[in-house]
């Protein structure tokens, strides 16, 4: 069974930091790693994906693979208050279809 | 842009009743599926659909069927509701092909007393 495992935190990070966010995921054939936020009371909403071919920049935003270690990082630069969230890590799972989900990790951006 | 819409934001029905929860989604994805999500266990898949009048199994089906009878369209049927099955529910869109980035709705907040 696959799995994706995230630390739960909170992890707190003072604002304008760097904020760090991991996932590891089981198996070493996953291909796709997607990172969602999800505010409290909201549904999830995509914010970066990433192939296994390579690292991704999107803003402040900053998806990185490492294959080796198969874990999947998120960099927020500059973190602000409103990034404050629970961050979920997904790997494509055995079909075509469906995600396999990690807890989330809850992010607090402390002014 | 996706646009994932769910019939009911907040929802309070009483044990036995039987409950209809429908998504709608409008950029003519393949794929559709149901999640509950409570604290401390996640995103779990209850059932999903790969195409019209098809339908999966996910994590935790029991308590639930589906309904899957136009492609813009899935509904998640609680057949006799329980207090166990208080939870968020989610529903969520793939464009499928490959292509396996889902896109939310709102989410329901079901409360069963």
């Amino acid at each position: 069974q696959k799995e994706v495992e995230q630390n739960s935190g909170p992890l707190s990070v003072p604002e304008g930091a760097i904020a760090s966010l991991n996932c590891t995921y089981s198996d070493r054939g996953s291909q796709s790693f997607f990172w969602y936020r999800q505010y409290s009371g909201k549904s999830p909403e995509l914010i970066m994906f990433i192939y296994s071919n390579g690292d991704k920049e999107d803003g402040r935003f900053t998806a990185q693979l490492n294959k080796a270690s198969q874990y999947v990082s998120l960099l927020i630069r500059d973190s602000q208050p409103s990034d404050s969230a629970t961050y979920l890590c997904a790997v494509n799972g055995d079909s075509n279809y469906q995600l396999i989900w990690g807890a989330g990790t809850k992010l607090i951006i402390k002014p | 842009d996706v646009k994932v819409t769910q019939s009911s934001r907040y929802l309070v029905k009483r044990t036995g009743e039987k409950v209809f929860l429908e998504c709608v989604q409008d950029m003519d994805h393949e794929n559709m599926f149901w999640y509950r999500q409570d604290p401390g266990l996640g995103l779990r898949l209850i059932y999903f659909s790969y195409d019209v009048k098809m339908k999966e199994k996910g994590d935790i089906p029991e308590g639930y069927s589906v309904s899957r009878e136009k492609k813009e369209r899935f509904s998640l049927i609680l057949e006799s509701a329980s207090t166990n099955q208080t939870s968020m529910y989610l529903c969520a869109s793939s464009l499928g092909g490959g292509a396996v980035e889902q896109f939310f709705g709102p989410g329901t907040r079901l409360t069963v007393l």
